[in-house]
């Protein structure tokens, strides 16, 4: 079966640090990964994206991602983090076998502090 | 571009009442949308897809005649809550997809049943 999993679930960092939130996959098949961040009482808005071509992915925020198919990797990175980041980072697949649905991992909570 | 709303934002009501959530795409038709139930500090639950047109497909466990879905046209979902009850109470969200495999979330709508 396919699975996410978000190596952290909580991440502690101060403003101005880089950050790294680790997302592994599990599938035998193509797939395609997105980030997602939601904000608290909020809905969830895309950070970004990985469908095909360039594994090293820019998005939103100044966060980028890079697909790593050897590693079944899509870490989320920032190099300089901002208070205004803490928020709840979901990865998520879909797998081109099951019929489109986002498996989600379990997030992970990104605490800024100044 | 990709706006999707959700109304009412957030909802209080009595045991035993229907509650409607309404889902709109602003700026794109979605041919698919999908609604999500999430529980605090958790990752989103898929209750339910739905195409244009047709039935909703629900996902294992849910209850369809508990959780109606109208899909009328391209830019409108209903989730009906029937006959709430307290443990009903949660955070839902829908998204949209057009003819790609990203999904847009809607804001969320709080439904609290007293």
């Amino acid at each position: 079966a396919q699975s996410v999993t978000q190596l952290d679930s909580q991440v502690p960092v101060f403003e101005e640090a880089p950050v790294e939130l680790r997302c592994n996959y599990s599938s035998s098949v193509s797939v395609y990964l997105f980030w997602y961040v939601q904000y608290p009482n909020q809905g969830l808005q895309l950070l970004l994206k990985y469908l095909s071509g360039s594994t090293l992915v820019k998005g939103i925020n100044g966060f980028e991602a890079e697909f790593n198919k050897s590693q079944t990797s899509f870490h989320l990175r920032k190099p300089s983090v901002h208070i205004s980041d803490t928020a709840e980072y979901f990865c998520a697949v879909i797998n081109a076998g099951n019929n489109r649905k986002l498996i989600w991992g379990l997030g992970t909570s990104l605490a800024v502090n100044p | 571009g990709a706006v999707v709303s959700q109304h009412p934002s957030w909802v209080i009501c009595k045991s035993g009442t229907s509650v409607k959530i309404e889902c709109r795409s602003l700026d794109f038709q979605a041919t698919t949308m999908f609604w999500y139930r999430q529980f605090p500090k958790q990752s989103l639950m898929l209750m339910a897809t739905s195409n244009e047109g047709s039935k909703a497909t629900y996902e294992q466990g849910v209850e369809k005649d508990k959780f109606l879905i109208n899909h009328a046209s391209l830019t409108l979902s209903t989730l009906t809550v029937t006959s709430a009850h307290p443990e009903d109470s949660s955070f839902y969200i829908c998204s949209a997809r057009q003819a790609g495999e990203t999904q847009y979330f809607g804001p969320g709508t709080r439904l609290l049943v007293l």
